[in-house]
């Protein structure tokens, strides 16, 4: 069984930084692209970054390029998300999500999400 | 970046009714179209890919068509579990985009 458990969440202070992590299991992880997702409380779903398989390819929504970092690591089947500079418009419950096959831009599962809020 | 309009914002049916739910994308995404279903409380559901293609295990009550720029999700026969926010998304190019969503209630 496919599962994705994300942690690493809570309140920050605005302009400091959180890095949340998505354990994978019940799937090869080396094999599949991973996503970041996020959804702001009662909105809609807003796709933040993507990772390839071997971590070749990385892309970012522009609301984050050069404050989020998206990074992998395979042996500990491990997804990341550094966040830095963090903003108000940031709070959000975060998804780590699988890219459903190889340069697939859908994604297939999901985890429960972590909640992150930034506030004073 | 890919804008992706969906309509309605909501909608309300009895069961057993038809309801369409309709996604219209700023450019053409050659039918790279997907839909999830989140409920209330979850995580959102992989429904649909290229526009129509079903996923296994997703009853076959929904269908999806369209093409272009314009597509649509249609659930034939509604029932009480099908109450939940319906997201249409491209992924055509980066960065991947969603509508902002639409939400069934059943009467």
């Amino acid at each position: 069984e496919v599962q994705l458990v994300e942690s690493g969440g809570g309140l920050v202070q605005p302009g400091r930084s959180l890095k949340l992590s998505c354990v994978a299991s019940g799937f090869t992880f080396s094999n599949y692209g991973m996503n970041w997702i996020r959804q702001a409380p009662g909105k809609g779903l807003e796709w933040v970054a993507y990772i390839s398989s071997g971590s070749s390819y990385i892309y970012y929504a522009e609301t984050v390029k050069g404050r989020f970092t998206i990074s992998r690591d395979n042996a500990k089947n491990t997804l990341y998300l550094q966040m830095t500079s963090l903003r108000s418009e940031d709070t959000a419950l975060y998804y780590c999500a699988r890219s459903a096959a190889t340069d697939s831009g859908y994604f297939d599962y999901w985890g429960q999400g972590v909640m992150v809020t930034v506030s004073s | 970046d890919i804008h992706m309009t969906q309509n309605p914002v909501s909608l309300s049916a009895f069961i057993g009714d038809k309801v369409t739910i309709t996604c219209r994308a700023s450019q053409d995404i050659s039918r790279y179209l997907g839909w999830y279903q989140q409920k209330q409380g979850q995580s959102p559901k992989f429904l649909m890919y290229y526009a129509s293609n079903l996923l296994s295990g997703v009853p076959s009550r929904f269908s999806g068509s369209g093409s272009g720029t314009e597509y649509s999700l249609t659930i034939t026969g509604i029932q009480p579990e099908d109450a939940a926010t319906y997201f249409c998304q491209q992924c055509y190019s980066y960065p991947l985009t969603f509508g902002s969503g639409t939400k069934l209630e059943i009467k």
